[in-house]
């Protein structure tokens, strides 16, 4: 089954402790990128990635890492977190330039609270 | 960069009435606008898209129409049902740049019996 797999789907964690979200997919997607969900402001793009290595700056990139080692993988790294990163995190994917203007294929979310 | 606006927020409105939602884009660039339903603790689902070349596309009871020149574009459901209820996402992306979704904030949409 082509999906998006996000773990893990809820977080409770404390200010400053380094934390980790994965996500992979298995469609062989060159595109992915991550969103955070707050009420009343939509989704926005942190982070996204072309290719493997090939990494960019979304509309809301400060106080987030992320890697493309592989092309399957591409997890969200919060160093230091701080409550105001507590939102709803989606990691999505899309096949890629080849394929214009396909759709995103959404995680099913990763709920992170920041204490 | 691209901005979206989205109109209305909530949307309230009678089983078996229409709901139309509306969007505006600021970059002409954009070529690709699809819209999203976000069910409660659940992830965005496609449910229609269009693309630039297109004025208005329809499947079933939903429908979606693009005014390039005046980039607007808008969500049409018909003979709503209490399962169409649900918060309504447009978005808006071009060719190139990773496929960025710019998205509106959202309509809530609730359909009573």
């Amino acid at each position: 089954e082509a999906q998006v797999t996000q773990n893990p789907r809820y977080l409770i964690t404390v200010t400053g402790k380094k934390l980790t979200v994965t996500c992979s997919q298995n469609m062989n997607h060159e595109y992915m990128s991550w969103y955070r969900q707050d009420p009343g402001l939509g989704l926005r793009q942190i982070y996204y990635s072309m290719n493997v290595e090939v990494t960019d700056k979304g509309d809301v990139p400060e106080g987030y890492k992320v890697s493309r080692k592989e092309k399957r993988n591409f997890p969200l790294i919060l160093e230091s977190p701080s409550p105001n990163q507590t939102s709803l995190y989606f990691c999505a994917s899309n096949p890629g330039p080849s394929y214009s203007n396909q759709p995103q294929h959404f995680g099913d979310g990763t709920r992170l609270s920041i204490l | 960069g691209e901005n979206v606006e989205q109109h209305p927020s909530t949307l309230s409105v009678q089983e078996g009435d229409s709901a139309v939602i509306k969007c505006t884009y600021s970059d002409s660039a954009s070529n690709y606008f699809p819209w999203y339903k976000q069910e409660l603790g659940k992830r965005p689902q496609l449910i229609i898209d269009i693309r630039s070349n297109v004025g208005e596309k329809k499947d079933q009871r939903i429908a979606v129409t693009l005014n390039k020149t005046a980039k607007h574009f808008s969500l049409h459901i018909t003979e709503t049902q209490p399962e169409d209820s649900a918060v309504y996402f447009c978005a808006a992306s071009f060719t190139g740049g990773g496929n960025k979704l710019t998205f509106g904030t959202g309509t809530q949409l609730k359909v009573e019996l």
